[in-house]
């Protein structure tokens, strides 16, 4: 089974400054999809970035990026410029490409917190 | 945002009660999935679907049944609620039947499920 290992369960940081959220997943598959999800106190989960395995350049999305080093599997989130209202948890998940039963497999989160 | 509501929000319960979660879509999308939140656990997949009457279950699927009679509806039965089963249940959406797939899901809002 596809395993994902968020390793740090809480992470803080101050206002305007970046922070950095790992990732780590196992699998022998070599079509698949890499996503982290924020999931702000209103309970709400929210797609910040997507990763497609085939791609060598790293997502970005405005202060969010990613470093996807493939053979280390590893995909962390790096956020730049951090604001208050990016205090939230945050998900990474993976999901194969290829078959039909698609599905995603997600850690176990980290808290982010934003200090003014 | 993709047509996605979840019913209840909120629920409170006994033990041994029957329990039935909705979830209700507008997106016509194939693939639909019930996944529990658990602090420490991360999202845990319950079970899914991949077309109308087409079900499959997750890694959590112990005491927890799922119906699809329409495309639209995704119905999630606790057969005989348990304490065990106190948690946030999110019903999500993929577009991994399209062709132009990002491969994500769009979460409901979630059921705070309380078993007493």
């Amino acid at each position: 089974a596809q395993t994902v290992t968020q390793s740090q369960p809480e992470m803080s940081v101050q206002e305007a400054e970046t922070v950095t959220l790992s990732c780590t997943y196992d699998t022998s598959e070599s079509d698949y999809y890499l996503f982290w999800y924020k999931q702000p106190p209103s309970r709400q989960m929210i797609l910040v970035i997507r990763q497609e395995a085939y791609k060598q350049q790293n997502a970005t999305e405005n202060r969010f990026s990613v470093n996807f080093q493939k053979a280390a599997k590893s995909f962390s989130l790096k956020i730049s410029d951090s604001q208050l209202g990016d205090a939230a948890m945050y998900f990474c998940a993976w999901g194969r490409g290829g078959g039909s039963n698609y599905k995603l497999t997600f850690g176990k989160g980290t808290l982010l917190t934003v200090n003014p | 945002d993709a047509g996605i509501t979840q019913s209840p929000r909120h629920k409170v319960t006994e033990t041994g009660t029957p329990v039935t979660l909705r979830c209700h879509q507008t997106e016509n999308h194939r693939y639909m999935y019930w996944y529990r939140q658990d602090p420490g656990h991360g999202l845990r997949l319950i079970h899914y679907s991949y077309g109308v009457k087409d079900t499959d279950k997750g890694e959590v699927s112990d005491g927890y049944s799922v119906s699809r009679s329409k495309t639209e509806d995704f119905l999630l039965t606790l057969e005989s609620a348990t304490s065990s089963q106190t948690s946030v249940y999110f019903c999500a959406i993929s577009d991994r039947d399209r062709g132009t797939a990002n491969y994500g899901y769009t979460f409901g809002s979630g059921t705070r499920l309380t078993v007493v």
